[in-house]
């Protein structure tokens, strides 16, 4: 079992829907949690960042994080076409010389 | 504008050969990564450094080595490429001590080994 599971995709919606992209996690040590945006062919790019359980918004993007359940979700409202990406979660695992632990990538197409 | 800058994007080489894969970042980072990324595993980290000359074995360092003589740049080197060794390898950077979660990636280099 992967430490971090992230649906591969690839996820299609049409524009303007509401996007909802999760990981799970295992390992309680698992702290700061990360969203990477990745176009195609191109290098992953920080899209959003949170430590505590809650929400956290940044213009159509919202990160939430639930610790207790070891859940965390990425929400983009009023999608565009330009958010077809593949979205990658990360976690910093604080037991292990907090290295980045990376789901596998959720594809999101966005259909005008 | 921070830019990490990998030399090629794509290459195409043949079993046995050597590779060098180089990777440039101007914004004086004190940590450099080397990932791979293939579909449905996500990336994976093959070396990672923190200052020049340092370096640290990642998950999978098997077939790979890697190189630090100034602090902008890390090279990725495999001795003897595979085929196991096609995929999309991608640098990165990041500020500070130790590892932060807010790493810079270049574009990527698609290394296909025949």
């Amino acid at each position: 079992q992967k430490e971090v599971e992230q649906d591969p995709g690839p996820l299609s919606v049409p524009e303007g829907a509401i996007v909802s992209l999760n990981c799970t996690y295992s390992n309680s040590a698992f702290q700061y949690f990360m969203w990477y945006r990745q176009y195609s062919r191109k290098g992953p790019e920080l899209l959003m960042y949170t430590y505590s359980s809650g929400n956290k918004e940044d213009g159509r993007f919202t990160a939430q994080v639930d610790k207790s359940s070891k859940y965390i979700s990425l929400f983009i409202r009023d999608s565009q076409p330009s958010d077809s990406a593949t979205y990658l979660c990360a976690m910093i695992d604080m037991d292990s010389n907090y290295q980045l632990i990376w789901g596998a990538g959720t594809k999101l197409i966005i259909k005008p | 504008d921070v830019k990490v800058t990998q030399s090629s994007r794509y290459l195409v080489k043949r079993t046995g050969e050597k590779v060098f894969l180089e990777c440039v970042q101007d914004m004086d980072h004190e940590n450099m990564f080397w990932y791979r990324q293939d579909p449905g595993l996500g990336l994976r980290l093959i070396y990672f450094s923190y200052d020049v000359k340092m370096k640290e074995k990642g998950d999978i360092p098997e077939g790979y080595s890697v190189s630090r003589e100034k602090k902008e740049r890390f090279s990725l080197i495999l001795e003897s490429a595979s085929t196991n060794q096609t995929s999309m390898y991608l640098c990165a950077s990041s500020r500070g001590t130790g590892n932060t979660g807010e790493l810079f990636f270049g574009e990527g280099s698609r290394l296909t080994v025949l």
